[in-house]
C-alpha cells in the first residue's frame, strides 16, 4: 500500500525556520512526484509546488515561489518542506500528496499525507 | 490562475437523497491531447486529509462506491452522490490540474439532515 507519513505538529516563534518532511513507502519513490499542499482554515486547499524525487526538479506557484523550499532525500524516501523565517500567517495544514504523474507531475493527488500542523506564534 | 468555484458551499441531505454539488471553472479545462477534462474530485472527511474520488471528471478511483459520479466538461461539473450514507458526511472539494498553478475550489460540506 503507498503511504506517505508526514512529521508531527510544530508549534514556532515568528522568524523561526523549520523543515517538516514526508517519508513515503509501498512504491517506487523514484517514479511520481510529489506535491504540497497548504490548507488554511477557512480557505480551501492551495497547491505549493512539486517535487520529482528521480532528479530533484522542483516547481512552485508563484504565490509560494521564494517562501518555502522543497526538497528531497531519495536515499529515504522523504520529501520536506522548509520555511528560512516564518510568519504567523504560515499558519495552516500542510500536506504532501504523491501526483499521479500522468501528465508530467500537473495531475491529480492519489495518497495524501496525513497532515502536518503547522502554528507559528509569537 | 483558473478559479474554481463551487456551490453551494452546504448542503444538508436526508439520508438516501441525492447531494448535487456543482464546481465552474474560470475558463475551459478541456485537455486537447485526450479530449477529456483535467478535472478531480475529493472527499475529505473530519479530521483527515483529502481522498480522491475522481480523476478526468469522471473516472472513479479504485474504491470509490458506485453511488459517487462525477460529470461535466468544459467549464461545468457536478459530483453527485445518488443515494448519501452517513459515512458520506465531509467536505467535497474539486481541483484543476490542466494549468499551473493547479487550483481547488473552496469545498462544500455535506451534513445529514
Amino acid at each position: 500500500d503507498v503511504q506517505l507519513v508526514q512529521s508531527g505538529a510544530e508549534v514556532k516563534k515568528p522568524g523561526e525556520s523549520l523543515k517538516i518532511s514526508c517519508k513515503a513507502s509501498g512504491y517506487s519513490f523514484t517514479s511520481n512526484y510529489i506535491a504540497w499542499v497548504r490548507e488554511m482554515p477557512g480557505k480551501g486547499l492551495e497547491w505549493m509546488g512539486i517535487i520529482y524525487p528521480g532528479d530533484s526538479q522542483t516547481r512552485y506557484s508563484p504565490s509560494f515561489q521564494g517562501q518555502v523550499t522543497i526538497s528531497v532525500d531519495k536515499s529515504i524516501t522523504t520529501s520536506y518542506l522548509q520555511w528560512s523565517s516564518l510568519k504567523a500567517s504560515d499558519t495552516a495544514m500542510y500536506y504532501c500528496a504523491r501526483s499521479s504523474s500522468v501528465l508530467d507531475g500537473y495531475d491529480w493527488f492519489d495518497s495524501w499525507g496525513q497532515g502536518t500542523l503547522v502554528t507559528v506564534s509569537s | 490562475d483558473i478559479v474554481m468555484t463551487q456551490s453551494p458551499d452546504s448542503l444538508v441531505v436526508s439520508l438516501g437523497e441525492r447531494a448535487t454539488i456543482n464546481c465552474k471553472s474560470s475558463q475551459s479545462v478541456l485537455y486537447s491531447s485526450n479530449n477529456k477534462n483535467c478535472l478531480a474530485w475529493y472527499q475529505q472527511k473530519p479530521g483527515q486529509p483529502p481522498e480522491l474520488l475522481f480523476y478526468w471528471a469522471s473516472t472513479r478511483e479504485f474504491g470509490v462506491p458506485e453511488r459517487f459520479s462525477g460529470s461535466g466538461s468544459g467549464t461545468d461539473f457536478t459530483l453527485t452522490i445518488s443515494s448519501l450514507q452517513a459515512e458520506d458526511v465531509a467536505v467535497y472539494f474539486c481541483q484543476q490540474y490542466c494549468a499551473t498553478p493547479l487550483t481547488f475550489g473552496g469545498g462544500t460540506k455535506v451534513e445529514i439532515k
